[in-house]
């Protein structure tokens, strides 16, 4: 059965102090890993798609890596900003549906 | 604008009405998608739109639940005789779909339905 596991389920950070968020997954035939980012009352914002194991993607203070089991999201120097929900998506056989992980909350205080 | 617009962003009606929700995809995605998320939860798919067309109704949770796309634009998800489980955040996102098929859905800000 395809799945998708995040961890951890929050995550309190001190404002420049750098942390990765995991994005655990077993798929069949990986087609792509996304990561969102969801503030509250809000629709997901798109980030990153990783395609192959090996793949990295960078933005800003953001970093996504990718394995064949799971895939990371490096926060470096993290701002109040970055506070948000983390979603993490996999897209497997299916031409169109994504799996969801539950998210990860960041919190940053400043 | 550019983004997944929907409407309404706020929606209190009283258990046992009928709610229309409507979502205006980014121009050119001929994909559209219906998500429901409940307080603190995961995305859950409900529907899947290529075109006009919906090969996959398998995530509505009853039959309380439709939803129909017209001129490969505009969608409305509808409730009738809802109930208070109903209560959700239901989300709409678009995508190129078609033949380029791993491309990032897009998401409008959901309309928050509260069912009294």
């Amino acid at each position: 059965e395809d799945q998708v596991t995040q961890s951890p389920e929050a995550l309190r950070l001190q404002e420049g102090e750098s942390s990765s968020l995991n994005c655990s997954y077993t798929v069949s035939g990986l087609r792509g890993l996304f990561w969102y980012r969801q503030d509250p009352g809000k629709g997901p914002e798109f980030l990153f798609t990783l395609y192959s194991a090996g793949e990295e993607k960078e933005k800003e203070r953001l970093k996504a890596t990718l394995t064949k089991k799971e895939s990371f999201l490096h926060i470096t120097a993290p701002k109040p900003e970055d506070s948000a929900t983390y979603l993490c998506a996999v897209q497997g056989r299916s031409n169109y549906q994504l799996i969801w992980g539950a998210g990860t909350k960041l919190i940053i205080k400043p | 604008g550019a983004g997944v617009s929907q409407s309404p962003s706020n929606k209190v009606t009283e258990k046992g009405k009928d709610v229309e929700l409507r979502c205006d995809p980014i121009s050119g995605h001929t994909a559209l998608y219906w998500y429901r998320q409940r307080l603190g939860q995961g995305l859950e798919f409900l529907i899947y739109f290529q075109g006009n067309s919906a090969p996959d109704k398998s995530g509505l949770p009853s039959d309380r639940f439709s939803a129909e796309r017209t001129g490969e634009s505009v969608s409305t998800l509808t409730i009738q005789r809802t109930q208070q489980e109903d209560s959700a955040v239901y989300l709409c996102a678009s995508s190129l779909g078609g033949v380029v098929w791993n491309q990032p859905q897009h998401f409008g800000d959901g309309t928050r339905l509260s069912i009294l």
